[in-house]
């Protein structure tokens, strides 16, 4: 079993910026947060789900969605056990629940296990 | 980009119903599509991995199917608590993409 919390959320201007943390919480067996690859994904109010971003084991490799790309930066601190989602210019239509998500290997494997959720709202 | 489409949704059901949900890729993703079933308020939860494999815990009751562009979710006996809302997810290639996802509901 894998327990994420994510931090950061919270109400944002439109246009400032904001950072996401992740973290894997309390007993977890067998996971070691170095070894996987990491997910943001996304979720507007009453909305499907929605991919964000990815970051390899290591944090050499990155990817992004469209409607983030040149806005956000995913990254990671494994030493900290900690991922990162910094949200830059932030628009209206940014707001949703955001998730960290554990991919099942160390880039593009599928994701396995997911945090509770963190509600980031834009809104002036 | 690959795009994933879903259906039926919503979907009606009864308490024992077999209830089946469709997921179809725009390109051939071979088996590289996981279901996940998520309730309001709470985070996704993986039910099927590579297509077909039940993941540890999920009661046997699911079961998914396909490959390459065409793949099914089968819940055999309906229960209450499987009330919820299910995406499908294809990682074959960069960006991953979800399913618009089914929402179940009772009759």
């Amino acid at each position: 079993q894998v327990n994420l919390v994510e931090s950061g959320g919270g109400v944002v201007q439109p246009g400032r910026s904001g950072r996401l943390s992740c973290t894997p919480s309390g007993f977890t067996s067998g996971f070691s947060f170095s070894n996987h690859g990491m997910h943001w994904v996304r979720q507007a109010p009453g909305k499907g789900l929605e991919w964000v971003a990815v970051i390899s084991y290591d944090g050499s490799k990155t990817y992004y969605a469209e409607s983030v790309k040149g806005r956000f930066t995913i990254s990671r601190d494994n030493s900290k056990n900690t991922l990162f989602l910094q949200m830059n210019n932030l628009r209206v239509e940014d707001t949703a629940v955001y998730y960290c998500a554990k991919d099942f290997h160390t880039y593009k494997g599928g994701i396995d296990y997911w945090g509770q959720g963190t509600l980031v709202t834009v809104s002036s | 980009d690959i795009q994933m489409t879903q259906s039926p949704s919503p979907l009606s059901a009864s308490v024992g119903d077999r209830v089946t949900i469709t997921c179809q890729a725009s390109q051939d993703i071979s088996n590289s599509l996981n279901w996940y079933q998520q309730t309001p308020g709470k985070a996704p939860k993986l039910l099927i991995f590579d297509a077909s494999n039940l993941e540890s815990g999920v009661p046997s009751r699911f079961s998914g199917s396909g490959s390459g562009t065409d793949f099914t979710l089968t819940i055999s006996n309906l229960q209450p608590e499987d009330i919820a809302t299910y995406y499908c997810h294809q990682y074959a290639n960069l960006p991953p993409a979800f399913g618009p996802g089914t929402r179940v509901d009772f009759k």
